[in-house]
């Protein structure tokens, strides 16, 4: 079973507006740390945003912010006023201290910023 | 910016060679890890390490082998390259003293191997 779920494999948006990348995660450990990424075409994997499973507020970075919705198991990663630069493809991934520590992530979703 | 090196970053191949993919950190850190990404896909930990004489396999079967005799060096290397293996290569490290939940991955370029 998947255990990080982005259910967008592209989208397309306007730059200057705002958007939401979902992800959904399944586990059963309590303690468990969720991230972002972003990996431009030229490959390099850049971290963006992390949120602890006990962090009582959404993470934000910037114009990152994580929209965490624990009930839900949501971590949906939002980008305020998109730019060009903001193309890429954006992984979800989980960290379950219970699971040796790994990291695993998600399909993806690859964003396309418009001019 | 991360100080996690990978070489080369491109490798074209012949099928049955030997290759080592090199990935060094400055960092110090005590984890790493090797990721295989096929284009557009997911990355999926194929070995990982958590300090010098400590190598496991990860979530991904894999031919390749690994070794960690120095904490900044962390090769892997097929033994007998084929088609099947054209995939792109990342590593990654990071560091345990950040605290477990919140400890983060810096990548390295990767390295795009394509086997003839």
């Amino acid at each position: 079973a998947q255990k990080i779920t982005q259910t967008q494999p592209g989208m397309f948006v306007q730059e200057k507006e705002a958007v939401t990348l979902d992800c959904t995660y399944d586990t059963s450990d309590p303690s468990y740390g969720l991230f972002w990424y972003k990996q431009p075409s030229s490959g390099e994997m850049i971290f963006l945003i992390y949120q602890g499973s006990y962090d009582q507020q959404n993470a934000t970075e910037g114009r990152y912010s994580l929209n965490f919705q624990k009930a839900r198991k949501s971590a949906n990663l939002v980008i305020s006023a998109s730019q060009l630069g903001d193309s890429a493809m954006y992984f979800c991934a989980m960290r379950e201290v219970n699971r040796d520590d790994k990291i695993i992530f998600g399909k993806g979703t690859r964003l396309h910023i418009l001019p | 910016e991360a100080d996690i090196y990978q070489t080369p970053r491109y490798l074209v191949i012949g099928t049955g060679k030997k290759i080592t993919l090199e990935c060094s950190q400055t960092m110090g850190h005590d984890k790493m890890y090797w990721y295989q990404q096929d284009p557009g896909m997911e990355l999926h930990l194929i070995h990982y390490s958590y300090g010098v004489n400590s190598t496991e396999k990860g979530d991904l079967s894999s031919e390749s082998t690994v070794s960690r005799i120095r904490t900044e060096h962390f090769p892997l290397t097929l033994e007998s390259a084929r088609p099947s293996h054209t995939s792109q290569y990342l590593c990654a490290s990071s560091d345990s003293s950040d605290g477990a939940l919140g400890e983060k991955l810096f990548f390295g370029s990767g390295t795009q191997l394509s086997v003839l």
